[in-house]
């Protein structure tokens, strides 16, 4: 598993509430992504960090924020959880520009 | 948009080499070849990448043809554990996204 625990691993919020899930890595790698999986999407990229408070976009970063204030740690928010986020929810993390990336073991999260 | 073009679905007989195609005939040349399979509802697991030669580790080979368009990835001896969603990925060496298209869904028959 490359040293990534996500937490929480499920979680049921209701709509509007915030939300905050974690990406833990023990590895000390630069580069952390999440992304969300959903039926007939597969894979899409939120957002990802490049280093600590270096953040960008991903292709679906609309109702997302992202943290990383230290290294091991990327944070990604739902400030106002709304159904459409309703998903599975994975971190990933690349040792390298020119490496492959680990993943976590996803979040699912359903937004009632 | 994902840069590659694989079949939807496969089925292979236990015991043998299942040949995974993946056309990416518009690659770069500082892109690299990612496969990584999905289990169930598990997170990706990185299989195998190239640039241009061909590769082999313990899980599978992965040979690319000369013209770096299109891609074979086996999984020299098929096992039920190996049922999966298998995906093809081109991806440049400079911190880029992997960007995942719907990959083959891989059925190994006992």
């Amino acid at each position: 598993d490359a040293g990534i625990t996500q937490s929480p691993r499920h979680k049921v919020t209701e709509t509007g509430t915030p939300v905050t899930l974690r990406c833990h890595q023990t590895e000390n790698h630069r580069y952390m992504y999440w992304y969300r999986q959903d039926p007939g999407h597969g894979l899409r990229l939120i957002h990802y960090s490049y280093g600590v408070k270096d953040t960008d976009k991903g292709e679906v970063s609309d109702g997302y924020s992202v943290s990383r204030s230290k290294t091991e740690d990327f944070l990604l928010t739902l400030e106002s959880a709304t159904s459409s986020q309703t998903s599975v929810y994975f971190c990933a993390i690349t040792t390298g520009m020119n490496t492959e990336a680990f993943f976590g073991q996803g979040t699912r999260l359903t937004v009632v | 948009d994902a840069k590659t073009t694989q079949p939807t679905s496969m089925d292979c007989a236990e015991g043998r080499a299942a040949n995974l195609p993946c056309n990416h005939s518009t690659i770069s040349g500082n892109e690299y070849v990612y496969w990584y399979r999905q289990i169930h509802s598990q997170g990706p697991q990185y299989i195998i990448h190239g640039l241009k030669n061909n590769e082999t580790n313990e899980m599978a080979s992965l040979i690319i043809t000369e013209d770096r368009k299109s891609s074979t990835l086996i999984l020299p001896h098929a096992t039920l554990r190996d049922t999966a969603v298998y995906y093809c990925i081109v991806r440049a060496n400079y911190g880029q996204n992997f960007v995942f298209g719907p990959g083959t869904r891989l059925s190994v028959l006992p």
